[in-house]
């Protein structure tokens, strides 16, 4: 089983600021299997990203992501309000898909 | 509107059960593959069991296997999560999940419900 590591675990940004969320597995994630979630209490998670760098439908170009192998990365260009959340990797590229612990963007 | 909606969830004692049900409305529901993935308090989301668009093949987290069965009623457009011999780890909210491609293809979740809280307490 591939272990997902996020980091950090909060990020303390203001709105306007860039934000850059970290996901690592244990094992290389073949042809980048690797997807974003936004997640806000009480909400339906959303998907943001798959296959590492495409952006879901109806997902604002502010959201990019980045990386393959076992390194990648979210990256939040200019914080809106609606930005603040919970954020999870998701590896479905190895047998058995892993979910990272998450990291939370809280406003400043 | 697309959405999913989890019902069934509440408290249980350990070693019992409970079947969980899931909405589906806003697309075929009978196209795609349907996931349940669990969240408990303070952790990350794991996934949980799968069900193929037509209902023919399952794969079960070795977690809950042998003890939490799916099924789905494409007529009814209702995934199902029957969970027996309940034990305290299994405490989290669950959430069914569609899978973002037809018929088949990699795991990974347009469409989420909001979840169902499930709480495995004496």
């Amino acid at each position: 089983e591939s272990v997902l590591t996020q980091s950090p675990g909060t990020l303390s940004l203001s709105p306007g600021d860039r934000a850059t969320l970290s996901c690592r597995a244990s094992q290389y994630v073949p042809n980048n299997y690797l997807a974003w979630y936004q997640h806000k209490p009480g909400q339906a998670p959303r998907l943001l990203m798959s296959g590492a760098s495409s952006r879901a439908t109806g997902i604002p170009d502010r959201f990019s992501g980045s990386g393959s192998g076992t390194d990648f990365t979210l990256t939040i260009s200019r914080l809106e309000p609606e930005d603040f959340a919970v954020y999870y990797c998701q590896q479905y590229g190895v047998s058995v898909q892993t979910f990272g612990q998450g990291t939370k963007v809280e406003i400043k | 509107q697309v959405h999913l909606v989890e019902s069934g969830g509440g408290v249980v004692q350990p070693g019992r059960s409970l079947r969980l049900s899931c909405e589906a409305s806003g697309f075929t529901f009978s196209n795609y593959g349907m996931h349940w993935v669990r969240q408990a308090p303070g952790k990350g989301p794991e996934w949980v069991a799968v069900i193929g668009n037509a209902g023919t093949v399952e794969y079960y987290a070795d977690s809950v296997k042998g003890r939490f069965t799916l099924a789905r009623d494409n007529s009814k457009n209702t995934l199902y999560l029957e969970m027996n011999s309940l034990r305290v780890e299994d405490t989290a909210v669950y959430y069914c999940a569609k899978e973002a491609h037809k018929y088949a293809g990699p795991w990974y979740f347009d469409l989420w419900g909001r979840g169902t809280l499930v709480t495995v307490s004496s």
